[in-house]
């Protein structure tokens, strides 16, 4: 089964230091990966996303993501967090048997402090 | 461009009442999308359009959710009668090859 998972529910970070927001991910052959940002009453915003090539993708607002297969992870990095970045946060998959729908993890809020 | 257009943005009804929810996508974006999103959660998928022929609606509650897609362009959601459980955001998102999927705004409907 496919699935996404993002352990944490919430991370706090200060403005200013490096933030990670991690997801793992469980799927049979080459996974299509994304991250999208949700603000409040807004819609998803695309950040990034993974189909093939370089491990480490570069997406909009400074952010970036890290592909490992081995640990089948895809974890949202940022080297310097602003406080608005603040908002919830989903990793998702795209589902290998079905093009386009896209199966999503739970989300995970971030919240930087000045 | 403009973004996928969603209305309206909220709605509050009573339960056993009707309610329907209307998206406009990105203009030449075939596919369409409705997800529901729970609170807390992310979104999970309801129905899938190529054109106007809704090729996955396996997660929609058939007994008394419906879609449409007329001509291929916009597309109505309609719940008859809605219940408790039925309160969520439902959004809407088409998608072109190169990023994926667009989302809109989405419409919160709470049931009381």
């Amino acid at each position: 089964a496919q699935s996404v998972a993002q352990p944490e529910d919430q991370v706090n970070v200060a403005e200013g230091n490096p933030l990670t927001v991690k997801c793992t991910y469980s799927v049979s052959g080459n996974p299509y990966l994304f991250w999208y940002v949700q603000y409040p009453n807004r819609g998803l915003q695309f950040l990034l996303k993974y189909i093939t090539g370089d491990n480490l993708v570069k997406g909009s607002y400074g952010f970036e993501a890290e592909f490992n297969k081995s640990q089948t992870s895809f974890h949202l990095k940022k080297p310097s967090a602003l406080v608005s970045d603040s908002a919830l946060y989903f990793c998702a998959l795209r589902d290998v048997s079905n093009t386009g729908k896209l199966i999503f993890g739970q989300g995970t809020t971030l919240q930087v402090k000045p | 461009e403009a973004g996928v257009v969603q209305s309206p943005r909220y709605k509050i009804i009573e339960k056993k009442q009707p309610v329907a929810f209307w998206c406009n996508p990105i203009s030449g974006h075939n596919t369409l999308y409705w997800y529901r999103q729970n609170l807390g959660q992310g979104p999970e998928l309801l129905i899938r359009y190529e054109n106007e022929e809704a090729v996955d609606d396996s997660q929609l509650p058939k007994d008394r959710f419906s879609a449409e897609r007329l001509k291929g362009v916009d597309s109505t959601l309609k719940i008859q009668p809605a219940e408790l459980g039925d309160s969520a955001v439902y959004l809407c998102a088409s998608s072109d090859l190169e990023r994926g999927q667009y989302f809109g705004p989405g419409t919160r409907l709470t049931v009381l």
